[in-house]
């Protein structure tokens, strides 16, 4: 399997729900990266590893928690959500700065 | 702090009928500017890395622009299936972390 793969494409929990979405990638990348995506809206960084090590957190509210156990592997997990935080959550990678960064898929999450 | 604005919001195009989408930005210096493409329910596919004044870069129907003053994405002669949400992102010099900001794409739709 190549490229960045997300696991799982959608996702429907509940706000007292405890979930968590899988990003790997198979590119030998060292940097890793969560974004969110809501409709109408730009692409909005969440975090950022390099080499497994977290180096930025954009203001995201702690009812999300990164995990980045080596430097495939990337993890988000999510408790107690809103509504609000519906939306398309996507993985990426990069070899570093000013490369290109890929994207997965998504994980399509619905908070009820 | 980074802005990306892109324009047109939303482009209708009948196949053949060419057309450019703009990007702007507010960076204190740029070290790259960067085109995907997003087809609905994926993620970003990449398509184009701009880095200096000048450069050009083409694939297939699609030729970046970058000169001092404009940053276009041309399509020449596009097909129904260049329909998509084209968005432009720009990496300045002082961030860490490879970070991107991205503007809101712009919804190309060519009708056949």
């Amino acid at each position: 399997e190549t490229g960045v793969t997300q696991t799982p494409r959608h996702l429907v929990m509940g706000m007292t729900n405890k979930k968590s979405l899988k990003c790997e990638q198979h590119l030998g990348h060292n940097a890793m990266y969560w974004y969110k995506q809501s409709a109408k809206k730009p692409l909005e960084l969440m975090f950022v590893y390099n080499f497994k090590e977290q180096t930025e957190n954009n203001s995201v509210p702690s009812r999300f928690s990164p995990e980045c156990p080596n430097s495939s592997h990337l993890f988000l997990h999510l408790h107690t959500l809103q509504p609000e935080d519906s939306a398309l959550y996507l993985c990426a990678s990069t070899s570093g700065p000013g490369n290109i960064q890929y994207f997965g898929a998504g994980t399509r999450l619905s908070v009820l | 702090e980074d802005q990306v604005t892109q324009s047109p919001e939303a482009l209708r195009l009948q196949e053949g009928e060419s057309s450019s989408l703009n990007c702007s930005y507010t960076v204190s210096g740029l070290r790259g500017l960067f085109w995907y493409r997003q087809d609905p329910g994926k993620g970003p596919e990449f398509l184009f890395t701009l880095y200096s004044a000048g450069e050009e870069k083409e694939k297939e129907r699609l030729k970046a622009t970058l000169t001092k003053k404009e940053r276009f994405l041309h399509i020449t002669a596009p097909k129904p299936e260049d329909s998509a949400t084209y968005l432009c992102a720009v990496q300045p010099f002082e961030t860490s972390g490879s970070r991107l900001t991205f503007g809101e794409g712009t919804q190309l739709t060519v009708n056949p």
